[in-house]
């Protein structure tokens, strides 16, 4: 089915640790986008790309960094992990601001 | 900073009653979204309103976007179990169309 694909579904890290999220879309979107949702904080942007070989920062950049490797894929890192980046993380794509396609999610525990 | 108020944070209900959800801000958007999220799942797109006055229509869910492009409203009319869930709305502002403006949403549960 066309979609969002995210891995991995959960990690557990230790702090000082660092992985890299992965995530792919097969609708030939141009946009995509990486959040991280938070009880009571709602949907926060941390980076995003307009397009291949660009990507901008969004709300709460801070600790992550991102790749835009084609189009398909954007890919979200963890150079260092803390206990404050635990969280649910979402990847998303859009061909136009007008309708967003959401991955299933991974669930991030730092401990 | 929080620039789309939803109200009411969290609604149970008994099923075939009516609820409206609100989503409210200053801030004048070029388009809004409705979103419905389940637990362990990413949020799923509903709808998209782009024109002030604008009001769609999907099943028993009816969309309301405001005359000034301001607000929106979601009225579900004779809930249904399967309806429970998290209810977001995400507005695009005319100068930043990739930063969309979330609420905090809405949490629904319709019970049996």
């Amino acid at each position: 089915n066309a979609g969002v694909t995210q891995t991995p579904k959960f990690q557990v890290l230790k702090t000082g640790q660092s992985m890299t999220l992965q995530c792919a879309q097969d609708m030939n979107h141009n946009s995509m986008y990486w959040y991280r949702q938070d009880p009571g904080m709602g949907l926060r942007l941390i980076y995003y790309s307009a397009s291949e070989g660009t990507t901008d920062k969004g709300e709460v950049p801070n600790g992550y960094n991102v790749s835009r490797l084609n189009k398909r894929e954007f890919s979200l890192r963890l150079e260092s992990a803390a206990p404050s980046q635990t969280s649910v993380y979402f990847c998303a794509s859009d061909w136009e601001p007008r309708g967003y396609t959401f991955g299933s999610g991974t669930r991030l525990t730092v401990v | 900073t929080q620039l789309l108020e939803q109200s009411p944070q969290f609604l149970s209900i008994q099923e075939g009653e009516n609820l409206t959800v609100y989503c409210n801000s200053s801030s004048v958007f070029s388009s809004l979204q409705w979103y419905r999220q389940e637990p362990g799942e990413g949020p799923v797109l509903l709808v998209t309103v782009v024109t002030g006055g604008e009001v769609k229509k999907l099943k028993r869910l009816t969309f309301q976007f405001g005359d000034a492009r301001k607000d929106s409203s979601l009225h579900i009319t004779a809930a249904q179990p399967g309806d429970t869930g998290l209810y977001l709305c995400a507005g695009a502002k005319a100068d930043s169309n990739y930063q969309l403006i979330w609420g905090a949403g809405t949490k629904l549960i319709i019970k049996p």
